[in-house]
Parts: structure tokens; C-alpha cells; sequence
């Protein structure tokens, strides 16, 4: 049964405006939340985390949102750049254990 | 620079060979995994290990099995090769304790099986 999902597969959307990326999980004991970046033919790079203590987190062009009561997290991007264009797997983890990764979400960001 | 290598970028095997699939990092990282990749379904995991020697189940474990005999080396084995283990396997690591961080994933390894 898959704890962490994405339920929108891909999302276009125009550069210079924000991309919201999201992210739902079913285990209330998941502390940490990771999102990851993947290019085609390469393998998943980190991109930004939250721990369940926060419920931002920012860096640079990319916010993390954590709403802990609805089991929600948001990768945000602002302003979303042709080079964001990936597919971008979210993934939590009870801390010391394994990552629970998400489906994915394909992300275009048009020129 | 740091990093995680594995062996091939792009396998072909035919049906019921024995397939190794070799991933070494350079990181002293007591904890390596295993994923497969598939559209759909996201990343998948096959097994992992905590350390040398060690090696525990992951969601998918049925058709493969893994070595670690060193600390730097996680091989997976698929003792024989079927279509529907064809995907893209992505090989990670971890330094123990230190969850907050995430893994850092090899290149990943296109296996085609026909």
C-alpha cells in the first residue's frame, strides 16, 4: 500500500510563474520529508528537506511546505525556470529508517 | 567528489540469466538500498542493508537477492531474469543515522530483459 503519494503525474507550467508540487502520506510517524529532482537517464538528486518540528522551509527558488495535520507536503518553485523541468519524487521517512518515495510528478516548465 | 557508481548505464539480458547489477561508493556509508524505477509507480524498494554482511527485505524482494560483503560494495542479483524485472535500478547510500540528509543515489542501471 503506498504511504506516499503524488496524485498528479505531470503539471505545465509557464516559465517566470510558481510550480506547486504535492505530496500526500498515510503514517502520522514520518518525521522527515525529502523532495528529489530526477533528469532522464540520471538518478534522483536532493533537492530540499523539512523536518515534522517546521512546517517551512526555504532555499533559494524552492519551499518546502509541511501541514502535518492534513498529511500534506508542497514543494514550491518560484519562479520556475525551463532548467526545473524534471520528474520530482517526494519521499518520508521515519528518521534512521528507509524513504517511502512518492509516483512522481513529470514537471514542464515552458519557454 | 562523492558519489555512487554503478557499474553499467544501459544492461540487456535475456530471459532466465542470472543478472548482476554492481554499485560501489566511496562515501564510508554503512547504509545502501535498492530501487527500481517504473512509470507509475515511482521508486520501489528492493533491498537494503545496514551494513557489512547485513541485509534486510525490502517491498519487492521477490526474483532478486544481494551481496555485501564490503562496506563500499552492494551487488543485486536477479537469479533468473524475467520481462517483467525490465526497468531502470537505482542503487543509494547513507550514512547511518543521519536520515535527515537522504540518500545519495547512484546513475542508475537501464535493464532490459528480453
Amino acid at each position: 500500500d503506498q504511504q506516499v503519494k503524488q496524485n498528479s503525474p505531470s503539471l505545465s507550467v509557464q516559465e517566470g510563474r510558481i510550480s506547486i508540487l504535492n505530496c500526500d502520506y498515510t503514517n502520522s510517524m514520518f518525521d522527515y520529508f525529502l523532495w528529489y529532482k530526477k533528469y532522464p537517464a540520471e538518478g534522483p538528486t536532493f533537492l530540499i528537506s523539512i523536518s515534522s518540528i517546521k512546517d517551512k522551509n526555504e532555499d533559494g527558488r524552492f519551499t518546502v511546505f509541511l501541514n502535518k495535520s492534513a498529511k500534506h507536503l508542497s514543494l514550491h518553485i518560484v519562479p520556475s525556470q525551463p532548467g526545473d523541468s524534471a520528474v520530482y519524487f517526494c519521499a518520508a521517512s521515519v528518521t534512521g529508517n528507509q524513504f517511502y518515495f512518492g509516483t512522481g510528478t513529470s514537471l514542464t516548465v515552458i519557454p | 567528489d562523492v558519489k555512487v557508481t554503478q557499474s553499467s548505464r544501459y544492461l540487456v539480458k535475456r530471459t532466465g540469466e542470472k543478472v548482476f547489477l554492481e554499485c560501489v561508493q566511496d562515501m564510508d556509508h554503512e547504509n545502501m538500498f535498492w530501487y527500481r524505477q517504473d512509470p507509475g509507480l515511482g521508486l520501489r524498494l528492493i533491498y537494503f542493508s545496514y551494513d557489512v554482511k547485513m541485509k534486510e527485505k525490502g517491498d519487492i524482494p521477490e526474483g532478486y537477492s544481494v551481496s555485501r560483503e564490503k562496506k563500499e560494495r552492494f551487488s543485486l542479483i536477479l537469479e533468473s531474469a524475467s520481462t517483467n524485472q525490465t526497468s531502470m535500478y537505482l542503487c543509494a547510500s547513507r550514512l547511518a543515522g543521519t536520515g535527515a540528509y537522504g540518500y545519495t543515489f547512484g546513475s542508475g542501471t537501464r535493464l532490459t530483459v528480453v
